[in-house]
């Protein structure tokens, strides 16, 4: 499943499957990124980061895609578990505006057993 | 250890009193931060501040406060509350100038009647 980050805010896939969840960021000039996950309840959890001179970072279970020249960023999670439920965030770290992050919309996956 | 940890975690209050809500890590990173969550799930941030330096998003009203006791801790007064205010209160902690990753308080719920 592929959702569309801030013009689909929600994307169901099967456990097992492959998700991917895009976010588009603003600034040209942010040169870290971070994908967070955030459960019922609790505050975003940290999953993966990227700085802006790599394309790809992975991680367990995760791909972080980095394409500068469309400002485009994706998260993909293999094999996709109930466990993965939650709201997706995408933050850029603006160091023009003192080093704080902004995130984006957030995407919330629903994995169905 | 909880790494970044937020009281209380619900308040319920009602309008036009004055609250705080408290943030203390173990992280020993100089550089903390507080967002406000809506009902959407948007994160936006409202202060960062270190040892040195308070940036303020200048859209937060006057009406809410960092206060820093020491290091470890940064609370958020909140005076006058209004219905407006009510939303998840996230304390974070950013590893400065190490990795730049943020860690993030389990969040606090407050609701102005």
């Amino acid at each position: 499943g592929e959702s569309v980050g801030l013009h689909l805010p929600t994307l169901s896939v099967q456990e097992g499957d492959n998700s991917i969840i895009n976010c588009a960021y603003s600034n040209s000039a942010s040169d870290y990124f971070i994908w967070y996950k955030q459960e019922s309840g609790k505050g975003p959890q940290f999953i993966i980061d990227i700085r802006s001179n790599m394309d790809k970072r992975q991680g367990q279970r995760v791909t972080v895609l980095l394409n500068k020249t469309v400002k485009h960023l994706s998260l993909q999670i293999a094999a996709t578990q109930p466990g993965d439920s939650a709201v997706y965030f995408c933050a850029e770290n603006m160091k023009d505006t003192g080093n704080q992050f902004y995130f984006g919309t957030g995407t919330s996956l629903t994995v169905i057993p | 250890d909880t790494a970044v940890s937020q009281t209380p975690k619900y308040l319920v209050t009602q309008m036009g009193n004055d609250k705080s809500i408290k943030c203390e890590q173990n992280l020993g990173h100089d550089t903390m931060y507080w967002y406000k969550q809506d009902s959407k799930k948007f994160l936006k941030i409202m202060f960062s501040y270190n040892n040195k330096e308070l940036i303020i998003n200048e859209t937060v009203p006057n009406r809410f406060s960092p206060k820093s006791p020491d290091k470890a801790h940064l609370n958020l007064h909140i005076n006058s509350l209004e219905l407006g205010d009510s939303a998840v209160y996230f304390c974070a902690v950013q590893d400065r100038p190490s990795t730049d990753t943020q860690y993030f308080g389990p969040g606090t719920r407050l609701t102005v009647l």
